[in-house]
């Protein structure tokens, strides 16, 4: 079964500074790996995603991703921090050795940037 | 507006009614899925098909919800005798085969259910 965990809440960050969101993995073969982002009152907006390839994707809005299949996490990263950041963030997983086409999404992370 | 589009956005009814909703996915994504998230979670799965298909149903979904998607375009999700525990935003998603067997789901805006 694949399943994927937000172990924070809640992330606080200074505009300016780097922000991560973290986000761990369980799957039974490689994962593909999503990052969303919702805003209040509306849908998730794709941010970025691992398929295969270079650890380090980058996507939408100056974010990016790190996947470490060591400690099976795929956390979101981004060097400076704007307060038009402040959402919520939505890790999700799909384990396609697990024959589903379902993904799979965490609890959600919200992000807080202070001016 | 090419993106994934669902009516109505909000939808408030009485306990015991029937209510349908509609998403029309991305015209040439052939996979659509319906969520369920409530407040200070995650979106939960419902159902999937691929075209016209329904090849997978979420034991969340009861025998009171159905999901239709008849020609493989637009989908229709039903919930018959609504009860105060289906309040939720219902997110409609869609995506393509794509290189490589799958790409990224993207979201409609949901449909925010208040069941009274």
């Amino acid at each position: 079964a694949q399943s994927v965990a937000q172990p924070e809440d809640q992330v606080n960050v200074a505009e300016g500074n780097p922000l991560t969101v973290k986000c761990t993995y369980s799957v039974s073969g490689n994962p593909y790996l999503f990052w969303y982002v919702q805003y209040p009152n509306r849908g998730l907006q794709f941010l970025l995603k691992y398929i295969t390839g270079d650890n380090l994707v980058k996507g939408s809005y100056g974010f990016e991703a790190e996947f470490n299949k060591s400690q099976t996490s795929f956390h979101l990263k981004k060097p400076s921090a704007l307060v038009s950041d402040s959402a919520l963030y939505f890790c999700a997983v799909r384990d396609p050795a697990g024959g589903s086409y379902i993904p799979t999404f965490g609890r959600g992370t919200s992000l807080i940037v202070h001016p | 507006d090419t993106g994934v589009s669902q009516d109505p956005r909000h939808k408030i009814t009485k306990r015991g009614q029937n209510v349908t909703f509609r998403c029309d996915p991305i015209s040439e994504h052939n996979r659509l899925y319906w969520y369920r998230q409530t407040l200070g979670q995650g979106p939960e799965f419902l159902t999937y098909f691929q075209n016209e298909a329904q090849l997978e149903k979420s034991r969340l979904l009861s025998d009171r919800f159905s999901a239709e998607r008849p020609k493989g375009s637009f989908s229709t999700l039903e919930i018959q005798r609504t009860e105060q525990g289906d309040s939720a935003m219902y997110l409609c998603a869609s995506s393509s085969t794509g290189t490589g067997g799958f790409t990224e789901a993207f979201f409609g805006q949901g449909t925010r259910l208040t069941v009274v």
